[in-house]
């Protein structure tokens, strides 16, 4: 089946550790996007990339750093930077152009302690 | 960037047509309208997108204003598997790449 897999759904980190997610798409997207959701709150843009080995700071990226080695992988690390790293983190891809549609994994829950 | 506004919570009878606003005066012409939803805990799901013309698919019918200062998502047999997190988005200009900027949306409850 094509789609877009976040691993793992739930993770756990000491305060002061890196962390990376997992992206990965077989849908033969150009484009991912990493979003970062807090309870309650719309979704804020982290990091995107159009283009293998290309990428571009979203919003918020401070604190986050993103590879785009592959067109199916991109993977988001989370630096012990990152004041707030507690909250769920969605990553998304889509063909380019401004009529297409973005498909979302089902999200990674990450939790700092 | 073209900014979207929605009422923060609806409520909508079981079988009933549920009719979700959005308000975007400063949408320019070449900005398409997207809907997405978010059930709790999960990764947004594609509803339905229009540029001008009203659109219609199996989960939805969006209704645009000749203007396109504000559209409409209807549901039009609201069932408790619709209870949601609705978000009305207009794609961004060019500085975000092809990436839809997301707001708080509206709480969509279905009551039996």
């Amino acid at each position: 089946d094509g789609g877009i897999t976040q691993s793992p759904k739930y993770l756990f980190r000491k305060e002061g550790q890196n962390v990376t997610l997992s992206c990965e798409q077989n849908l033969n997207h150009d484009a991912m996007y990493w979003y970062r959701q807090d309870p309650g709150q719309g979704l804020r843009l982290i990091y995107y990339s159009q283009i293998v080995n290309d990428f571009q700071k979203g919003d918020i990226a401070e604190g986050y750093s993103v590879s785009r080695e592959k067109k199916e992988s991109f993977p988001l690390t989370v630096t012990s930077a990152q004041k707030n790293p507690t909250a769920f983190y969605l990553c998304a891809s889509s063909r380019k152009g401004w009529d297409t549609e973005a498909f979302f994994g089902q999200g990674t829950r990450l939790t700092v302690v | 960037d073209a900014k979207t506004t929605q009422p923060p919570s609806m409520d909508c009878a079981e079988g009933r047509a549920a009719n979700l606003p959005c308000n975007h005066s400063t949408i320019s012409g070449n900005e398409y309208v997207y809907w997405y939803r978010q059930i709790h805990s999960q990764g947004p799901q594609y509803i339905i997108h229009g540029l001008k013309n009203n659109e219609t698919n199996e989960m939805a019918s969006l209704i645009i204003t000749e203007d396109r200062k504000s559209s409409t998502l209807i549901l039009p047999h609201a069932t408790l598997r619709d209870t949601a997190v609705y978000y009305c988005i207009v794609r961004v200009a060019a500085n975000s790449g092809y990436a839809l900027n997301f707001g708080k949306g509206t709480s969509l409850l279905v009551t039996p």
